[in-house]
């Protein structure tokens, strides 16, 4: 059964680069139709999808944050990951990684989310 | 700018039927939007009830189902239980990107 985990800084000042990490166990990253996903919860409870990644490298974003967004992906290490520069705390949220299986058109499953705060 | 809008609130009593919506700014949702379902209780991370318009996943409720209707995306549940009381998110694909709805709370009282 595949699971994700985030990791990375709770805390990132204004104007720097919030990098996270998803580790995906008990599955391969390399496993074709799948796309591997970051979202983010803000404070006010809406739900954002930031964008997704295919182990080839090929990288889909939301049109809101693409000028700020890199996804990469380490099939070495069976990992993949967000960076989102510049932050403001407009960005402080909770980060969740996920799968996307692009046939069924479906996220599932999600890790379980780790907090992100932008402040000085 | 897209934008998915649900109903804030909504309240149902136990046993009773509630359908929930998901409308998009550009038109009427058809099942190339591939309409998704979350559920999310306090303190958890969202989970899939409901993907590409009607599927269920392995856990969700038989009371629960998906479906269009009347341009919009429809979540219903029949014979609601306590334990459905949660926040509900749908997300719509447009053309190489996906967009939230803003949620809807559900109480069961």
């Amino acid at each position: 059964q595949v699971q994700l985990q985030e990791s990375g800084p709770g805390l990132v000042e204004p104007s720097e680069t919030l990098s996270l990490t998803c580790t995906v166990s008990g599955g391969s990253i390399t496993t074709i139709y799948y796309h591997w996903t970051w979202l983010r919860q803000l404070p006010g409870k809406d739900l954002e999808w930031i964008g997704y990644i295919y182990y080839t490298g090929t990288t889909y974003y939301h049109p809101s944050l693409k000028s700020r967004v890199t996804l990469s992906v380490d099939t070495s290490r069976n990992q993949f990951s967000l960076r989102l520069s510049p932050v403001t705390a407009a960005d402080t949220a909770v980060y969740y990684c996920a799968r996307y299986e692009s046939t069924l058109r479906l996220f599932d499953p999600w890790g379980q989310g780790t907090l992100v705060t932008v402040s000085s | 700018q897209t934008v998915v809008t649900q109903e804030p609130s909504l309240t149902v009593s136990p046993g009773g039927t509630v359908t929930l919506t998901c409308s998009s700014s550009t038109g009427a949702v058809t099942s190339d939007y591939y309409p998704t379902w979350f559920q999310q209780k306090a303190g958890q991370a969202p989970r899939t009830l409901i993907y590409s318009t009607t599927n269920k996943e392995s856990w969700t409720p038989a009371r629960f189902s998906g479906s269009l209707l009347g341009g919009k995306a429809a979540l219903t549940l029949s014979d609601v239980q306590p334990e459905d009381e949660a926040e509900y998110y749908c997300l719509l694909y447009y053309d190489g990107y996906w967009v939230f709805g803003g949620g809807t709370k559900l109480t069961v009282l």
